[in-house]
């Protein structure tokens, strides 16, 4: 059974520009989140999807935005890049949304701004 | 807000010994959820808990939901080299079900 994909895995971009990241959720699988992990904030929620909602957004700016589509594949995208958000980017998926469906990770996209 | 506290922060073990690592919160979690990431991947799930007080192995894994549902702790028996990694805690937090606050983590090593 295949697992999160996440593409690409690596990404280097320049201040400014705007970036989008993709993820394909298992098979099955209607929830998608999205986390940010760098070594000084640790694994940090950015948002959650269900059924091409938006079900939940965490404290980040508005420059981050993500959709969902029919599929459950996810996309988020950054604009006006900056430094500070360079970062590794994972998706999880899950079968729906409550605390009994646990999340599985992708093994995320690696984003350098330079 | 919700956060987890996990300790110790890092870890030197010989190979062959037993590995002990606790998440800690001042807030109620109702699920617990431990994760394992190696270098340049996600974390995987290693073992969940949804009830005060169980207790669940997974190989030499074994983990335990506290009573309080305050706490929750991780052990590793007979540890072995590919143990090395970070291990995290996670729960969802309490008004929403799948918005997950992690721990810092604790990185291990295990010396063959």
């Amino acid at each position: 059974k295949a697992g999160v994909t996440q593409t690409p895995r690596y990404l280097i971009k320049t201040r400014g520009q705007q970036v989008t990241l993709s993820c394909s959720p298992i098979s099955g699988h209607r929830s998608v989140s999205w986390y940010q992990q760098t070594p000084g904030q640790g694994l940090q929620f950015l948002f959650e999807y269900f059924s091409e909602t938006q079900r939940n957004k965490g404290n980040f700016p508005g420059r981050f935005s993500g959709r969902q589509f029919s599929n459950s594949r996810s996309e988020m995208n950054v604009s006006t890049l900056e430094l500070g958000d360079s970062a590794l980017y994972l998706c999880a998926s899950s079968l729906g949304v409550g605390r009994n469906q646990p999340q599985h990770f992708g093994d995320g996209t690696r984003l350098s701004i330079l | 807000g919700q956060q987890l506290n996990q300790s110790p922060q890092s870890m030197f073990i010989q190979e062959g010994e037993d590995v002990s690592m606790n998440c800690t919160s001042s807030s109620i979690f109702n699920t617990w959820l431990w994760y394992k990431q190696d270098p340049g991947e996600g974390p995987v799930l290693l073992i969940a808990l949804y009830k005060a007080g169980e207790l669940t192995s997974n190989g030499r894994l074994t983990a335990q939901f506290g009573i309080t549902r305050k706490d929750s702790f991780l052990n590793i028996s007979a540890s072995i080299p590919s143990d090395v990694g970070i291990y995290f805690c996670a729960g969802p937090r309490s008004t929403s079900g799948s918005r997950l606050t992690f721990g810092e983590g604790t990185q291990l090593t295990v010396n063959p």
